[in-house]
């Protein structure tokens, strides 16, 4: 079946660092999506890319998708303690376009 | 508007007892998923009902897990017997599916902390 990997699993920055966080589908995807956990929440939708390439801006959030629509990424520019949290993609294959396939998430924390 | 709804928000049960999860999911959305998420892992699907039906319950154990949306809106998962293994987050989710566009966010409820000793 569809795997969804992210990498890294954590990362510590320190305030106003950068951060990215990559994700790689085992198979070609529809769409991707993005999520947000804050500790002790649950996911809140951030964006969704559809196009090969595609590439949308939130603020200091850059979001990419891959060419061949197999990957993508998120960078933060300039953390702040409000981006704490863990950052989950989630993609569509191909194949069944409904079903949504969540990654293992990425662990950000900003230290001050 | 209220997002979606889910209760209880903390069950702590013993092993082999029955436990049963509520979720009303936001008002006019037709799809609704329950995830499965352990600590430091993303939500794992459970089942996915597109109104009433079941579109999608592949990962669902179905030996002990059961699901349902009798009316279209509101849905129960409940667990029976539980085992240990089950201590996890159970998170609701609604989207709104339209034949135009499948490409919809999903808003998740609050979830359902399992403990099960």
């Amino acid at each position: 079946g569809q795997q969804v990997m992210q990498i890294p699993q954590y990362q510590h920055v320190q305030e106003g660092e950068d951060f990215t966080t990559y994700c790689n589908s085992s198979t070609t995807l529809s769409n991707i999506q993005w999520y947000k956990q804050r500790p002790g929440g649950h996911p809140v939708f951030l964006i969704q890319l559809v196009k090969s390439g595609e590439v949308k801006k939130q603020k200091r959030l850059t979001f990419q998708f891959g060419e061949a629509k197999k990957n993508s990424s998120l960078h933060i520019t300039a953390t702040q303690t409000t981006d704490v949290g863990t950052y989950f993609c989630a993609g569509r294959s191909s194949g069944s376009a409904r079903q949504l396939t969540f990654g293992s998430g990425t662990q950000l924390t900003v230290l001050p | 508007e209220a997002g979606v709804v889910q209760s209880p928000r903390y069950k702590i049960i013993e092993k082999k007892q029955p436990v049963a999860f509520w979720c009303n999911p936001i008002s006019g959305h037709n799809t609704l998923y329950w995830y499965l998420q352990n600590l430091g892992q993303g939500p794992e699907l459970l089942i996915r009902y597109e109104n009433e039906e079941a579109v999608d319950d592949s990962q669902l154990p179905k030996d002990r897990f059961s699901a349902e949306r009798l009316k279209g809106v509101d849905s129960t998962l409940k667990i029976q017997p539980a085992e240990l293994g089950d201590s996890a987050v159970y998170l609701c989710a609604s989207s709104l599916q339209t034949s135009g566009n499948i490409y919809n966010e999903q808003f998740f409820g609050p979830g359902t902390r399992l403990t099960v000793l």
